[in-house]
Parts: structure tokens; C-alpha cells; sequence
């Protein structure tokens, strides 16, 4: 079974612009979570989805918003991006329900602001 | 929300037993114990939960005290492929995921 991908793996964007990261569920899984890693503050919860739906969110500004489509695929959006926002952001998905969080990770997208 | 506090690094010599503490003092009675690994460069990896009682599977063992406020992640056999960063997560009634400061496990020969 494919495990959990992310695209792109690498990104180099400017302060103030946007950007679109996508994450691919193994097959089946309905649940899919964003999170930020950062030296500084370690691994921070961004949000979860759950049947197209948002289900839990972190303590992160309105920047950063994401969605999820029919088929499980989910996407992060950053808007106005800050030096700050410089991160892995990872993504992990499950099968979903109460309590699962049996999570599969992706390798993540390096996100470097400049 | 429930907070866990972790020692910040373990040394393990390799073929013992690594044991990984975890302090959730203030953890509510329906909220659960994960424990995740993280491996240099990679996503982290699910390792073991639990809620009251001990559990065993074929990374781990878990224990967990009777009041709950602390657990202990055990690896029994610990290799070279175990050093990585160790998170204790507990999953708040709102069911947002709080990681742990982790520790750092290097396993040497």
C-alpha cells in the first residue's frame, strides 16, 4: 500500500507571497492532519480533516487554511507569508474516527521563506 | 489541555532496554497516551498507545501508572535504528493532538 505523499518536497518562496502544499492519504484513510515543524517550537497541531470537513484546529492565524476533497486529498494554503512561517510542514493521515490517531506521515514539504 | 513533560535526552547502550519517561499530570480520565518516534529527516512514526492498562506490541511496551499522570516507553532490545526523537502525546477531549517536548534517544554500541 502507497504510504502518505507530499508535493512539492522542497519550496523557496518570498515574504508576502502565498503558498499551496498538497497532501496525498493512503488509500482508504479519510482523516488528514497538517503540522508545523520548527527548531524553535518542535511539532504544532495546524488542523485536521475529516470527511471534507474541518474537524480540530491549532492555535495558528487565519493565514494558514487548508481543505479537503472528495477523494481525501487535502491542501495547505499560507497566505502572506512571513520569515517565521519558514518550516517542515508534514502531514499524516488516518482512517479516521474518534480517537484514531494510529496517524501515517508523509515526509513533509520543506517551506523556506526569504 | 492535558500537557506532557519529557526528559530533553536518554543514552541507551545497544541490546538494553531503553526506557522513556513521559509526565501527563494533568491528564483527564478519557484521554489517551500516544507515543510517536521521529527519525532524523523523516515523518514521524506511530509507535504504541494507551489509556489504564499496560500494552504490549511488537516496537514496544507501555506502562502506565495507576493514577495515570505518568507513563514509560519501553523499547526492550534497543538498536542503532532506535536512536530518533521519542514524543508522549495526549489526546485532549477536544481531540487536538499536543506533542510533547520529546527526547532525544541515542542508542550507542
Amino acid at each position: 500500500k502507497a504510504g502518505v505523499t507530499q508535493t512539492p518536497r522542497y519550496l523557496i518562496k518570498t515574504r508576502g507571497q502565498q503558498v499551496t502544499l498538497s497532501c496525498s492519504p493512503i488509500s482508504g484513510h479519510r482523516s488528514v492532519s497538517w503540522y508545523q515543524q520548527t527548531p524553535g517550537q518542535g511539532l504544532q497541531f495546524l488542523f485536521e480533516y475529516f470527511s471534507e470537513t474541518q474537524r480540530n484546529k491549532g492555535n495558528f492565524p487565519g493565514r494558514f487554511s487548508g481543505r479537503q476533497f472528495s477523494n481525501s486529498r487535502s491542501e495547505m494554503n499560507v497566505s502572506t507569508l512571513e520569515l517565521g512561517d519558514s518550516a517542515l510542514y508534514l502531514c499524516a493521515s488516518s482512517l479516521g474516527g474518534i480517537f484514531s490517531y494510529e496517524q501515517y506521515f508523509g515526509p513533509g514539504t520543506r517551506l523556506t521563506v526569504t | 489541555d492535558a500537557k506532557t513533560t519529557q526528559p530533553p535526552s536518554m543514552d541507551c547502550a545497544e541490546g538494553r532496554a531503553a526506557n522513556l519517561p513521559c509526565n501527563h499530570s494533568t491528564i483527564s480520565g478519557n484521554e489517551y497516551v500516544y507515543w510517536y518516534r521521529q527519525i532524523h529527516s523523516q515523518g514521524p512514526q506511530y509507535i504504541i498507545h494507551g489509556l489504564k492498562n499496560n500494552e504490549t506490541n511488537e516496537m514496544a511496551s507501555l506502562i502506565i501508572t495507576e493514577d495515570r499522570k505518568s507513563s514509560t516507553l519501553i523499547l526492550p532490545h534497543a538498536t542503532l535504528r532506535d536512536t530518533a526523537v521519542y514524543y508522549c502525546i495526549v489526546v485532549t477531549n477536544t481531540d487536538k493532538l499536543i506533542f510533547g517536548t520529546g527526547t532525544r534517544l541515542q542508542v550507542f554500541p
